[in-house]
């Protein structure tokens, strides 16, 4: 089956760092990522699309120059949260769109716990 | 603007029993309505997906129902198992015409022994 491998899957980081999280899919090629952010006991809400080779769709209210995407690859997108501060800390999720398929299902990462000290 | 609704309190059952867990929505027409499965730390896990022009998908103990008049989703798991205990979202898709998924807060299910 499709695996998305997510890295790391938790970091704590100190107040005004920045913080790269890598979100690979190891046996396909996924044109499109997605990445998503989860408070505790609420649902995934949608950050940004990540199309390979070109910039990135955020939703509205997420600042791109605060969440910066990069899908340089089929296999791999990056989002670095920069300038962390503790309002930042939360669950990030990526998935990935197997390239070629239509409307289908996503697969995910296993998330990265991010705390900001 | 686009709202699901899940319950959110935990549904509580006993070994054996059937689980039935509900999705709602409003201001939208999906094409396509997914179930994922999420354990506590964890990426969800992708169960079942249903076209609007379905009305019924099974798969093994799973079971899902798509009634888009209602704008609603159930979706039910059979002789259910303490290893069923997770948090089961529902999420809508298609839309649009994109990719995106909108996703349901989620509905714990605890499964007794």
């Amino acid at each position: 089956g499709a695996v998305v491998s997510q890295h790391p899957s938790w970091v704590i980081c100190k107040s005004g760092t920045s913080v790269k999280i890598e979100c690979r899919s190891l046996d396909f090629q996924a044109t499109t990522m997605f990445w998503y952010r989860q408070f505790p006991k609420q649902s995934l809400m949608l950050m940004a699309t990540s199309n390979e080779g070109s910039k990135a769709t955020y939703e509205q209210g997420v600042e791109k120059d605060k969440f910066l995407i990069n899908h340089a690859s089929l296999t791999l997108s990056t989002l670095t949260v920069t300038s962390a501060h503790p309002e930042d800390s939360s669950f990030y999720i990526c998935s990935a769109k197997r390239s070629g398929t239509g409307i289908e299902k996503l697969f995910f990462g296993s998330g990265t716990q991010l705390s900001v000290l | 603007s686009q709202k699901i609704e899940q319950n959110s309190e935990a549904l509580n059952i006993q070994e054996g029993k059937t689980a039935t867990l509900t999705c709602n929505y409003t201001n939208y027409s999906p094409a396509y309505l997914q179930w994922y499965r999420q354990d506590p730390g964890r990426g969800p896990v992708f169960l079942l997906l249903i076209r609007e022009n379905e009305k019924e998908k099974r798969k093994e103990r799973l079971k899902v129902t798509f009634d888009t008049t209602l704008k609603q989703s159930l979706f039910h798991i059979t002789a259910s198992q303490p290893a069923d205990s997770a948090t089961y979202l529902c999420a809508l898709g298609g839309g649009d015409s994109s990719y995106k998924l909108i996703f349901g807060s989620g509905t714990r299910l605890l499964v007794r022994p």
